[in-house]
């Protein structure tokens, strides 16, 4: 069965610092994973995905597979990072099993 | 373009009363799905559709019934409210499986 596993409910760093969000995942077939973000008073959305190697919003995720992990980083946080970040991973049918998430606070 | 439209945004219920949540999107989408956000729980799937008149259960269906009879719409049942089910519920759609488009939210109490 798959599992996302994100260690730290609550994350606070301060602003220019670096920032990491954790997430493990275990799955038997070929993984496929997202990182999503709940600003306050908006609509959970998409932030990045594996399989594009973007960055978004100075975000970045590399997929891990020997460690299974995807952990989101970005090296200067900003207040207007401080968000709920969830990671999510994609079986079939488009269905994506989500985290618990982390809520980071930037500290000004 | 409205994108994923929820209703209603707030409903406080009495345990055993039954209601619907309406979900409803104007993007064409084939895949709607159905989560329910609880704090420490993060957001689990109760339900999803990949076409009209295709339903399927999530991780967490017990005490929810939907259907889907158009594209557009796909609505969430309680079919008898328990304190249980006291949750934020998501409504979602894609077209691919690249990106998830979600509703506003459905903040619902049972007393």
């Amino acid at each position: 069965a798959q599992r996302v596993t994100q260690p730290e409910k609550l994350l606070s760093v301060f602003k220019g610092a670096p920032v990491e969000l954790k997430c493990n995942y275990s799955y038997s077939g070929s993984p496929e994973l997202f990182w999503y973000v709940q600003y306050s008073r908006q609509r959970l959305q998409l932030l990045l995905r594996h399989i594009s190697r973007e960055s978004i919003k100075g975000f970045t995720a590399d997929l891990n597979k020997g460690e299974t992990s995807f952990h989101l980083k970005k090296p200067f946080a900003q207040e207007e990072d401080s968000a709920m970040y969830y990671c999510a991973l994609q079986t079939g049918a488009n269905n994506l099993f989500f985290g618990t998430g982390t809520r980071l606070t930037v500290i000004p | 373009n409205a994108g994923v439209t929820q209703t209603p945004k707030f409903q406080v219920l009495k345990t055993g009363q039954s209601m619907t949540l309406q979900c409803a999107q104007d993007m064409n989408h084939e895949y709607m799905s159905w989560y329910r956000q609880d704090p420490g729980m993060g957001l689990r799937l109760i339900h999803y559709s990949v076409g009209a008149g295709i339903t399927d259960q999530g991780e967490v269906p017990n005490g929810y019934n939907v259907s889907r009879s158009t594209t557009e719409d796909f609505p969430l049942r309680l079919l008898s409210a328990a304190p249980s089910q006291t949750s934020v519920y998501f409504c979602a759609s894609s077209s691919n499986r690249e990106k998830l488009f979600f509703g506003s939210g459905t903040q619902l109490s049972v007393l």
